[in-house]
């Protein structure tokens, strides 16, 4: 079946301007993760969703960041006046499980953010 | 959650077995040890995870020692397509879905 899907793959926008990036989950899969991947380093975690549920934000750099997942499966992310600091690959992930149980992420091939 | 070490990097030959190390000495009897492994510019991908025993499956072997203080990711034979950075990560089952990739070991596969 179709794995997790990321658009656009590459983005280049302006310091100050504002950039959605989107993610379509594996069909089915309850819960969905962000991550940002700085150049050079592993990728931390943003946000996660169970359903439409945001149940933990801890990871948003600032509130010029925001997800959302209103119906409980496409996902988007939203950055307002980006700055240099944003560039990075955003990456999206599901999984099939809730808490309880360890599971596997399974990751889309990421957006590539530029801030100019 | 207990953090892991891995070495930043090491290279192997094609067709041999990568032997790949973590140590998590602070590791709690119900933390699982997962990895993950990142090809160049694609996400992350699961390659398997354990909590005692030994587990193997189509990817790769991970010997878990009885301490469970270090495990070791073996790639039976590694090939070029298996060039890529390798996270050992350490997960609490309930409640605990943030992977914290760390550096990773750089893993380059050399013909």
């Amino acid at each position: 079946g179709a794995g997790v899907s990321q658009s656009p793959r590459y983005k280049v926008a302006k310091r100050g301007q504002d950039v959605a990036l989107r993610c379509d989950p594996i069909s089915g899969h309850v819960s969905l993760f962000w991550y940002q991947q700085a150049l050079g380093q592993g990728p931390e975690f943003l946000t996660y969703f169970q359903n439409e549920a945001q149940l933990d934000k801890s990871g948003l750099p600032s509130d010029r960041f925001f997800a959302e997942r209103p119906e409980g499966s496409v996902s988007t992310l939203k950055i307002q006046r980006t700055q240099q600091e944003d560039s990075a690959v955003y990456l999206c992930a599901s999984s099939d499980l809730g808490t309880g149980d360890p599971y596997e992420q399974y990751f889309g091939p990421g957006t590539r953010l530029t801030v100019t | 959650d207990a953090k892991t070490t891995q070495p930043p990097s090491m290279d192997c030959a094609e067709g041999r077995a990568a032997n790949l190390p973590c140590n998590h000495s602070t590791i709690s009897g119900n933390e699982y040890v997962y990895w993950y492994r990142q090809i160049h510019s694609q996400g992350p991908q699961y390659i398997i995870h354990g909590l005692k025993n030994n587990e193997t499956n189509e990817m790769a072997s991970l010997i878990i020692t009885e301490d469970r203080k270090s495990s070791t990711l073996i790639l039976p034979h590694a090939t070029l397509r298996d060039t890529a950075v390798y996270y050992c990560i350490v997960l609490f089952s309930a409640n605990d879905y943030k992977l914290s990739f760390g550096a990773g070991t750089t893993v380059t596969v050399r013909a």
